[in-house]
């Protein structure tokens, strides 16, 4: 089968560094992609690896080890609207997306 | 330049009814995927249509759910017979579906359906 894990909760106060991590099971695997939800709104995407090392888009940085079935979202100088619940997701050979399970994370002042 | 659209946002139906959901891609997209979330849960992928065209529907329940993404007009998600388990919210995506593994095939995501069956 296809499983994406993630930790379901993770708390951080403002201005800290947080990693969240994702470890996965997926067959025709392109890349991993992240995405941000608030309050089950519309996922917005944050960051994609194809490739394994590390993307930096501002705030955010993604990691990704293909041998290791790993990936991680780095999340920085956090801000109390970054609040909500990040998903891992594995792109597919149609580019359909597994999702993760999910991390919901509290920033706290 | 208009995002995702979907209507409704929100839709009540009985058990037994019928629910028609709409799916508007981003303007130039012409791949159109949509997912169901439980709460507290993550997204799953139902189903994959370009225009005129089923891609991957292994997401897809085999009775009473279809879609379909017509030359004209936005994507249809139809479920027949509702039942209280299918009361979920229902997203749809689109993407420019560019072949390869760069950020030209990023799912841009729609505001959502809440779909609630009494």
């Amino acid at each position: 089968g296809q499983s994406l894990e993630q930790p379901s909760e993770v708390t951080a106060v403002e201005g800290a560094i947080v990693q969240i991590n994702c470890t996965y099971q997926t067959s025709g695997f392109y890349g991993l992609s992240w995405y941000q939800q608030h309050d089950g709104g519309a996922p917005t995407f944050l960051s994609y690896n194809a490739l394994d090392g590390l993307e930096e888009t501002g705030r955010f940085s993604s990691f990704l080890s293909r041998s290791d079935s790993y990936g991680y979202l780095l999340l920085q100088e956090l801000q109390m609207k970054d609040s909500a619940s990040y998903f891992c997701a594995a792109r597919g050979a149609t580019n359909k997306l597994i999702f993760g399970t999910g991390t919901l994370l509290a920033v706290q002042p | 330049n208009a995002g995702v659209m979907q209507n409704p946002r929100h839709l009540v139906r009985r058990r037994g009814q019928e629910a028609r959901l709409r799916c508007s891609p981003m303007k130039g997209h012409s791949h159109v995927y949509w997912y169901r979330q439980l709460p507290e849960e993550g997204l799953k992928f139902m189903v994959y249509l370009q225009k005129e065209n089923i891609i991957d529907e292994s997401g897809m329940p085999k009775e009473r759910f279809s879609a379909e993404f017509p030359k004209e007009g936005p994507s249809i998600l139809r479920i027949q017979q509702v039942v209280r388990g299918d009361s979920a919210a229902y997203f749809c995506a689109s993407s420019s579906g560019l072949a390869g593994e760069g950020m030209g095939n990023e799912q841009f995501f729609g505001p959502g359906t809440r779909l609630t069956v009494l």
